[in-house]
């Protein structure tokens, strides 16, 4: 198993601009999730979804969308890039994080907007 | 969920054991306590979590005080390579929300 796979590792993109940071697992988990972390600071959760379908918002949910349209992939979206997402990006997966399983991170997307 | 408060950092001699507390008064009967650790800029690992008993796996031990407002996570024989933060939280599952605090920096020295 790959485990937790993030695209690309860094991204430089300019205000205003869009993207989709990737996120795929291949250990048929049904929860994923988004965090961001900025320097200093522990992870913020930004979306995460309970099963294919299904998405809600966590703490910091503003200026990103999320769909999750196969138990596989667990796509980011900016619409519209800030400097304030100037940030490093984790993905998340767990078999059931109801039933305390553990989360599996990815190695994380550093993203800058200038 | 319940709010953890961690020391802000700690160090131990490798070879020691390292005894990262956490205290965590407000938990409820239902939440469980996990402990991650993120090292330099990796993904955050899963450490150990547990509900009341005494935990140990390979990576290390947690010990949970009888009336669960406090825990020890414990690195038998801590290496350099377990320079990291430790995320002490408390969550239970069904909320689907694990959310970190600020950790603790645990510093190995030789």
């Amino acid at each position: 198993n790959a485990g937790v796979t993030q695209t690309p590792k860094f991204q430089v993109l300019k205000t205003g601009q869009s993207m989709t940071l990737q996120c795929a697992q291949d250990m048929n988990h049904e929860y994923m999730s988004w965090y961001r972390q900025d320097p200093g600071m522990g992870l913020r959760l930004i979306h995460y979804s309970v099963g294919a379908g299904i998405t809600d918002q966590g703490e910091v949910p503003n200026g990103y969308n999320v769909s999750r349209s196969t138990t596989e992939d667990f796509p980011l979206r900016l619409l519209s890039a800030a400097p304030s997402q100037t940030s490093v990006y984790f993905c998340a997966s767990s078999p059931d994080l109801a039933r305390n399983e553990k989360l599996f991170f990815g190695s994380g997307t550093q993203l800058s907007v200038l | 969920d319940a709010k953890t408060t961690q020391p802000t950092s700690m160090d131990c001699a490798e070879g020691r054991a390292a005894n990262l507390p956490c205290n965590h008064s407000t938990i409820s009967g239902n939440e469980y306590v996990y402990w991650y650790r993120q090292i330099h800029s990796q993904g955050p690992q899963y450490i150990i979590h547990g509900l009341k008993n005494n935990e140990t796996n390979e990576m290390a031990s947690l010990i949970i005080t009888e009336d669960r407002k406090s825990s020890t996570l414990i690195l038998p024989h801590a290496t350099l390579r377990d320079t990291a933060v430790y995320y002490c939280i408390v969550l239970t599952g069904a909320n689907s929300k694990l959310t970190f605090g600020k950790g603790i920096t645990l510093s190995v020295r030789p």
